[in-house]
């Protein structure tokens, strides 16, 4: 069964500061998918950033942007210019490639950007 | 709907009572997941349909726990019994039927058993 490990419970950031979250899993496969949500306080799960394990570039969307090492089976999300709004709980996601099956989740770490 | 809406967005009730949770996926979407919240917790999954049929029902913690889903559309997850350890959110999330599509999540359900 594929595991989600997220080691850092809690952070906090300087607002404007750049801030590492880390996310290590555990898979016996070679193609899979990986996420980050971020559920601020209002509940809502929102998709943060994506990565296809099966492409070596890493992604980015705008001040996020993943550092995905598929040897180490570790991919942690870096926030730049953190913002007040980024404070929130980030949770890591691992996904199999064949078909649709359930997300699964790491414990979560929440982020708290400091003004 | 524009997105994944659940209802309702809070629940009190009775140890003991049978409660029933609704969530209506994005139109088109043919997968849809539940998954339970506890209090400053990860997500624990419970149940996936795709289409009706729920090929992975390997998260339900015990048969007082069902879930159904009709027309390829609204699933309801009904929780019979309700004890106090049943205090969770739950999250609802739908998809487009493709591996490593994007789950798309309603604002979950509050459930309180007192």
């Amino acid at each position: 069964a594929q595991t989600v490990t997220q080691s850092q419970p809690e952070m906090s950031v300087q607002e404007a500061e750049t801030v590492t979250l880390s996310c290590t899993y555990d898979t016996s496969e070679s193609n899979y998918y990986l996420f980050w949500y971020k559920q601020p306080p209002s509940g809502q799960m929102i998709l943060v950033i994506r990565q296809e394990a099966y492409k070596q570039q890493n992604a980015t969307e705008n001040r996020f942007s993943v550092n995905f090492q598929k040897a180490a089976k570790s991919f942690s999300l870096k926030i730049s210019d953190s913002q007040l709004g980024d404070t929130a709980m980030y949770f890591c996601a691992f996904m199999r490639e064949s078909g649709n099956t359930p997300l699964v989740f790491g414990k979560g770490t929440r982020l708290s950007v400091i003004a | 709907g524009a997105g994944v809406s659940q209802s309702p967005s809070n629940k009190v009730t009775e140890k003991g009572k049978d409660v029933e949770l609704r969530c209506d996926p994005i139109s088109g979407h043919t997968a849809l997941y539940w998954y339970r919240q506890s209090l400053g917790q990860g997500l624990e999954f419970l149940i996936y349909f795709q289409g009706n049929s729920a090929p992975d029902k390997s998260g339900l913690p015990s048969d007082r726990f069902s879930a159904e889903r009709t027309g390829g559309s609204v699933s309801t997850l009904t929780i019979q019994r309700t004890q106090q350890e049943d205090s969770a959110v739950y999250l609802c999330a739908s998809s487009l039927a493709r591996g490593g599509e994007k789950l798309f999540f309603g604002s979950g359900t509050q459930l309180s058993v007192l």
